[in-house]
């Protein structure tokens, strides 16, 4: 069972543009979102978190936006940039359930200079 | 702070061979998870040790399991190889208390012919 999907596949993006990468779960018990980046050959490096209790966190470039109603999050990159090309992974757990978390098949991000 | 660290880096065995994959978290960090991840498919969960204690457990067969020692280090067993057992296997750690983010290794690399 998919709890947690990121339908678009890949994405394209102007360099100096806004990035925003989707990401969708049905389990209503998720209270702690996780969003990842991987390189190829590396395993995925953590980027930025997000508890239920809240609706948006910053750090630098990277905003997450978490709508609970929507059972709906998305990552926001601004500015974009070439580095920032990669597979992106969304993740989320319900606090209850340890570190067992549910991740989307991933959405690859191509910056173009 | 030295990273997580996954032994070996690239694995080829045959079908119906045992391979045991290794894991070294980050210093301080109690808890260690393992992940599969195959071509198109997110990252699935397999298992959780915290303290010695396997935590949680994933929906793979019993030929996958694993353990952790005193000093954190784990260990993951996959008995009876199948061709479908080919993925990448990424280990992650965390303090295992209070949330917190999954930390990765680069994972290691089994293909089974």
């Amino acid at each position: 069972d998919q709890q947690v999907k990121q339908n678009s596949p890949s994405l394209s993006v102007q360099e100096g543009r806004i990035s925003i990468l989707n990401c969708d779960y049905t389990n209503s018990m998720f209270d702690y979102f996780l969003w990842y980046k991987k390189y190829p050959a590396e395993g995925p490096t953590f980027l930025i978190s997000i508890s239920s209790i809240k609706d948006k966190n910053e750090d630098g470039r990277f905003t997450v936006f978490l709508n609970k109603s929507a059972k709906h999050l998305s990552l926001h990159i601004v500015p974009s940039q070439p580095g920032d090309s990669a597979v992106y992974f969304c993740a989320a757990n319900a606090v209850d359930n340890f570190n067992k978390f549910y991740f989307g098949s991933g959405t690859k991000l191509n910056v173009k200079p | 702070k030295a990273g997580v660290t996954q032994t070996p880096r690239y694995l080829i065995k045959t079908r119906g061979q045992q391979v045991t994959l290794s894991c070294s978290p980050i210093s301080g960090h109690r808890s260690v998870s393992w992940y599969q991840q195959t071509p198109g498919q997110g990252l699935q969960f397999l298992f959780e040790y915290f303290s010695e204690t396997q935590r949680n457990k994933g929906n793979f067969p019993g030929r996958f399991s694993g353990r952790q020692f005193s000093n954190s280090r784990s260990e993951m067993n996959v008995s009876t190889l199948e061709l479908g057992d080919s993925a990448l296997y990424l280990c992650a750690s965390s303090l295992g208390t209070g949330g917190g983010p999954l930390h990765f290794g680069n994972g290691t690399r089994l293909t089974v012919t």
